[in-house]
């Protein structure tokens, strides 16, 4: 079973609304929780990277917030246009995890449309 | 930010060929690189950690003899795909880290295709 859970798995959404994508993951003990922007066709690129301690995170138009307590977080976009159609994938890394090994979401595929 | 790149970015190959694909760090040394491959509307699937200077460790499930992964150098790392079948038509993505960070740097991937 993934021990990380993304929802939803696609949205569509018109430029300039807000919206906001959710995490869930069973990993433990856990380490830190990144979000990942991937376009198609495209490696993955880093959008913001949280450990245990931080709650939120943000990285121009994009905030991410993480509950450890409850394994959830959170990407908000804001503001949204055409070029953050993406797939956004959260990328859990467990502290008995090797360097650089993560446990991947499947994604969520965001259209943003004129 | 530091840079992964990752050659070729597309490839057709021959049913029973071979195809490598690099993955080299640009600005950083990585002593450890990942290989991942991914189908549409997928997640990215771990099939290997290379290890500069060492053999592969290789995710259950993943023929290490059909996927050959070299890490000669602290900024390469190449997987060869052998005797490419069309099963093996994917989309083939490296990262890597930067030793004491915990960044991890993807490259752009390399789209297979086996005909």
């Amino acid at each position: 079973k993934n021990q990380v859970e993304q929802s939803p798995q696609s949205l569509i959404i018109l430029e300039g609304k807000n919206c906001t994508l959710q995490c869930n993951y069973t990993v433990s003990p856990f380490s830190n929780l990144r979000w990942y922007k991937q376009d198609t066709g495209r490696g993955p690129v880093s959008l913001t990277i949280m450990t245990f301690s931080e709650n939120t995170k943000s990285n121009g138009r994009y905030t991410a917030t993480l509950d450890a307590d409850t394994k959830q977080s959170s990407l908000h976009i804001t503001a949204s246009q055409l070029s953050d159609s993406a797939s956004y994938i959260c990328v859990v890394s467990g502290r008995t995890d090797s360097w650089g090994k993560f446990q991947f979401g499947a994604g969520t595929q965001v259209v943003v449309t004129p | 930010g530091a840079v992964v790149s990752q050659h070729p970015s597309r490839v057709i190959c021959k049913s029973g060929t071979s195809v490598k694909i690099e993955c080299r760090s640009l600005d950083f040394q990585a002593t450890t690189m990942f290989w991942y491959r991914q189908f549409p509307k997928q997640s990215l699937m771990l099939m290997a950690t290379s290890n500069e200077g060492s053999k592969a460790t290789y995710e259950q499930g993943v023929e290490k003899d059909k996927f050959l992964i070299n890490h000669a150098s602290l900024t390469l790392s190449t997987l060869t795909v052998t005797s490419a079948h069309p099963e093996d038509s994917s989309f083939y993505i490296c990262s890597a880290t930067r030793t004491g960070e915990g960044e991890a740097f993807f490259g752009q991937g390399t789209r297979l295709t086996v005909v």
